[in-house]
């Protein structure tokens, strides 16, 4: 079964700096890896994903990330954050043939002014 | 936009209740899962379907049934709500696997107390 680490629970980063959140998973075979955001209060919300193909992957908000296979990773980034990008972030991992995905535990992103 | 709504955003409870929590999504999707969100934990999957009248296990459906009766319409029943099920409960829906259309689409979720 595939699983889902994210190693940092907390990230403080100051407006306008670059940010980048972990991701490491474990599956045997192709992953199809996603990345979502929940604002406080609110669902997710994807921001990318991959399935195949160019290894970086743009998504919405201006977010990025790069699957690695050789590191079993798929990190996100920005390189500037705004204040509006302060919220929680979720890897999750799912397989070919089937219709569940695994979340990770999540990182919480804080912007200080 | 694919619009997944949940019956309540707040929800209180006594303990021994029986629960129901509604979901709907107006995208025809095929498959429509329940999550419960706990700090720490990230999202564990409580129960899937993925046909009218079809459902099966996620990770922890100890406490929980859930129904299916029309595609839209997904409900998570807590039978007898207990202390522990104090937590927010998120809808799912997607149109395929996960390999092919499998992002899944969220309500705002159901943030549930039982007392």
């Amino acid at each position: 079964a595939q699983s889902v680490t994210q190693p940092d629970i907390h990230i403080t980063v100051s407006e306008g700096a670059s940010l980048e959140l972990r991701c490491n998973y474990s599956y045997g075979a192709t992953p199809y890896l996603f990345w979502y955001v929940q604002s406080p209060g609110q669902g997710l919300q994807l921001l990318l994903k991959y399935f195949s193909g160019d290894t970086l992957v743009q998504g919405i908000k201006g977010f990025e990330a790069e699957f690695k296979r050789s590191q079993s990773s798929f990190n996100l980034r920005k390189p500037s954050v705004h204040w509006s990008d302060a919220a929680e972030y979720f890897c999750a991992v799912g397989a070919q043939n089937d219709y569940k995905l695994s979340f990770g535990a999540g990182t919480t992103v804080t912007v200080r002014a | 936009d694919v619009k997944v709504t949940q019956s309540s955003r707040y929800l209180v409870k006594r303990t021994g209740e029986k629960v129901f929590l509604e979901c709907v999504q107006d995208m025809d999707h095929e498959n429509m899962f329940w999550y419960r969100q706990d700090p720490g934990l990230g999202l564990r999957l409580i129960y899937f379907s993925y046909d009218v009248k079809m459902k099966e296990k996620g990770d922890i459906p100890e406490g929980y049934s859930v129904s299916r009766e029309k595609k839209e319409r997904f409900s998570l029943i807590l039978e007898s709500a207990s202390t522990n099920q104090t937590s927010m409960y998120l809808c799912a829906s997607s149109p395929g696997l996960a390999g092919t259309w499998g992002e899944q689409f969220f309500g705002p979720g159901t943030r549930l107390t039982v007392l």
